[in-house]
């Protein structure tokens, strides 16, 4: 049962623009959600993260958007660049410590 | 980088050894997770431990999986009698408190152990 779910496998965006990267969840009792990084050979890194009880969180070029009713929350990158090409997985958590992680998008920022 | 460290990066193992992962939480970290990767695949969480206990292991499997967090020393992914499908990159994260994956304590991971059966 893939309780988070990122559908798009992979997403290419030309270096200034947008980057929307999208993840759709099920369980409602979800509590906290997080946004990570992850290049090849290394470990996922924390970019940013937000409650349940908002519905926007930002940090520098990045921001999260959560719409508890859709069960739907993006990550937002602007302007995007070269660096910014990695493989985005998006996490969840209710009342336990265990993260669920979807099976991730990768992002690629080109010239 | 005194992160999350994992030893070792590579292990490679034929059917039936045993392989051992090991885990040193970041500086402060008292609260270790493990989560396994397969290829093309989100990570998968496995155990949550603090030191000498194990506080969730919903996510390990029955048989030949056990894991540790001693008083003194790194956590130990310990898998007995390795299977093919037991190849995949096997990551630990830490944290600072009960609340590793929200508010402003995230879960930070190791560059993980990619484990290879012949």
């Amino acid at each position: 049962d893939q309780q988070v779910k990122q559908n798009s496998p992979s997403l290419s965006v030309q270096e200034g623009r947008i980057s929307i990267l999208n993840c759709d969840y099920t369980n409602s009792m979800f509590d906290y959600f997080l946004w990570y990084k992850k290049y090849p050979a290394e470990g996922p890194t924390f970019l940013i993260s937000i409650s349940s009880i908002k519905d926007k969180n930002e940090d520098g070029r990045f921001t999260v958007f959560l719409n508890k009713s859709a069960k739907h929350l993006s990550l937002h990158i602007v302007p995007s660049q070269p660096g910014d090409s990695a493989v985005y997985f998006c996490a969840a958590k209710r009342d336990t410590d265990k993260l669920i992680f979807g099976t991730g998008t990768r992002l690629q920022v080109f010239p | 980088n005194a992160g999350v460290m994992q030893n070792p990066r590579h292990l490679v193992r034929r059917r039936g050894q045993e392989a051992r992962l090991r885990c040193s939480p970041m500086k402060g970290h008292s609260h270790v997770y493990w989560y396994r990767q397969l290829p093309e695949e989100g990570l998968k969480f496995m155990v949550y431990l603090q030191k000498e206990n194990i506080i969730d292991e919903s996510g390990m499997p029955k048989e030949r999986f056990s894991a540790e967090f001693p008083k003194e020393g790194p956590s130990i992914l310990r898998i007995q009698q390795v299977v093919r499908g037991d190849s995949a990159a096997y990551f630990c994260a830490s944290s600072s408190s009960r609340q590793g994956g929200g508010g402003n304590q995230p879960q930070h991971f190791g560059d993980g152990t990619r484990l290879s059966i012949l």
